[in-house]
């Protein structure tokens, strides 16, 4: 099983592009998740969804949309990019709200 | 009452001694409370998790100690080795989680 995967790793965007994180789950899970890591900060929830068709914002959704189309994929999208998005986004899943299964994360660089 | 609050920042620890990482949260709903350990380059992995109807839950060196009246749980690692050298964060929530803002731990051979 390949889990969470999260493509691509590495980005580097400049201020006003758009771009869109891609993530997929091969666990069936009902639960996924966008967090952002930055130094210090711990993580913060941007977008979560609690199956396909249902999304819901978390604490900073400002400058981002999702969609859930399938159970197996929740790409989160960046319009009109600024440094302050510069950061490392985690996607993640779970069975149900709980034992989340995170993926090796996207460095994305806005300059 | 959405915070968790995670302490100390970072911590060194001598080979063969106890880790001892605290947080502390807000919101009486919470009812899941797990340890995360992150790695450089990856993504953070569940460690070990407890809910509140216990006070102590014990994986390996691993132990999580969960005082319910205080709105406090922290993570125990003992006999501390060099491979634990890691970040690692709190979290606590119901439907989706809230994260300690992590603590770097440094374990010297």
């Amino acid at each position: 099983n390949a889990g969470v995967t999260q493509t691509p790793k590495f980005r580097i965007l400049k201020i006003g592009q758009s771009m869109t994180l891609q993530c997929t789950q091969d666990m069936n899970h009902n639960y996924m998740y966008w967090y952002r890591q930055d130094p210090g900060m711990g993580l913060k929830l941007i977008y979560y969804s609690v199956g396909a068709g249902i999304t819901d914002k978390g604490e900073v959704p400002n400058g981002y949309n999702v969609s859930r189309s399938t159970t197996e994929d929740f790409p989160l999208r960046l319009e009109l990019a600024a440094p302050s998005q510069t950061s490392v986004y985690f996607c993640a899943s779970s069975p149900l709200s709980y034992g989340y299964t995170f993926g090796s994360g996207t460095r994305l660089t806005v300059v | 009452q959405q915070q968790v609050k995670q302490s100390p920042q970072s911590l060194i620890v001598q080979k063969g001694g106890i880790s001892i990482i605290n947080c502390a949260y807000e919101n009486t709903a919470f009812d899941y409370f797990p340890w995360y350990q992150q790695f450089p380059g990856k993504g953070p992995a569940l460690l070990i998790a407890i809910r509140p109807d216990v006070s102590e839950k014990k994986e390996g060196r691993f132990t999580i100690s969960f005082n319910k009246s205080a709105k406090q749980f922290s993570l125990h690692i003992m006999d501390s080795q060099p491979g634990d050298s890691a970040t690692y964060f709190c979290a606590a929530g119901a439907q989706k989680l809230v994260f300690g803002q992590g603590t770097r731990l440094t374990i010297n051979p």
